[in-house]
């Protein structure tokens, strides 16, 4: 079954400084990765996807990710972090093996803070 | 915006009551897809419809139901309500199935 695992429930960093929010994956297939940020009070925001192509995937605000098929990871980075960015981050899969009716699921979510 | 709504914003209601929760995809969007977002569970996948047609199930109590109108607009259908079934309600949207999905704003249901 497809699963996908954030091992980080909080992760906090100064403004200025690099982020990494992680994520790795599980399926039988090949993966469409997808990346969301939830601010309180509001919906899912998609931030970027990998299908398929290049492994660094650059995506809105400045967030990339990079596809690393031997780790099974796909991890969110960003530069230069933002006080903004301050959000819950979502990483969610689907297993492309299982056919178009595979749903996507998501990790239970990591808590970016961002501190000035 | 996502141009995914979703009615009521909140909602108040009883145990053993029933309730509806209303959302309109993206203008061109076939698939809608239904979630709930609990703190204990996260966000877990209810059902998905793809122009009218129920597509994938998730973890759907037998209580809930979901159905997909001509207009693309979606309904959910929440009965026998339980204090567990308090949570935020998401629709999101897709046009296809490998596409990203747009979320709505949510509907925060509170069973008291």
């Amino acid at each position: 079954a497809q699963s996908v695992a954030q091992p980080e429930d909080q992760v906090n960093v100064a403004e200025g400084n690099p982020l990494t929010v992680k994520c790795t994956y599980s399926v039988s297939g090949n993966p469409y990765l997808f990346w969301y940020v939830q601010y309180p009070n509001r919906g899912l925001q998609f931030l970027l996807k990998y299908i398929t192509g290049d492994n660094l995937v650059k995506g809105s605000y400045g967030f990339e990710a990079e596809f690393n098929k031997s780790q099974t990871s796909f991890h969110l980075k960003k530069p230069s972090a933002l006080v903004s960015d301050s959000a819950l981050y979502f990483c969610a899969v689907r297993d492309t093996a299982r056919g178009g009716n595979t749903p996507l699921v998501f990790g239970k979510g990591t808590r970016l803070s961002v501190i000035a | 915006d996502s141009g995914v709504t979703q009615t009521p914003k909140h909602l108040i209601t009883a145990t053993g009551q029933r309730v509806t929760l209303r959302c309109s995809p993206r203008s061109g969007d076939l698939s809608v897809y239904w979630y709930q977002q609990s703190l204990d569970q996260g966000l877990q996948f209810l059902i998905q419809y793809y122009n009218g047609e129920e597509r994938a199930k998730g973890n759907i109590l037998e209580r809930f139901s979901a159905q997909q109108f001509p207009d693309l607009h979606s309904e959910l259908n929440l009965s026998s309500l339980e204090l567990g079934d308090s949570a935020l309600y998401f629709c999101a949207s897709s046009v296809e199935d490998v596409n990203e999905q747009f979320f709505g704003p949510g509907t925060r249901l509170t069973v008291l």
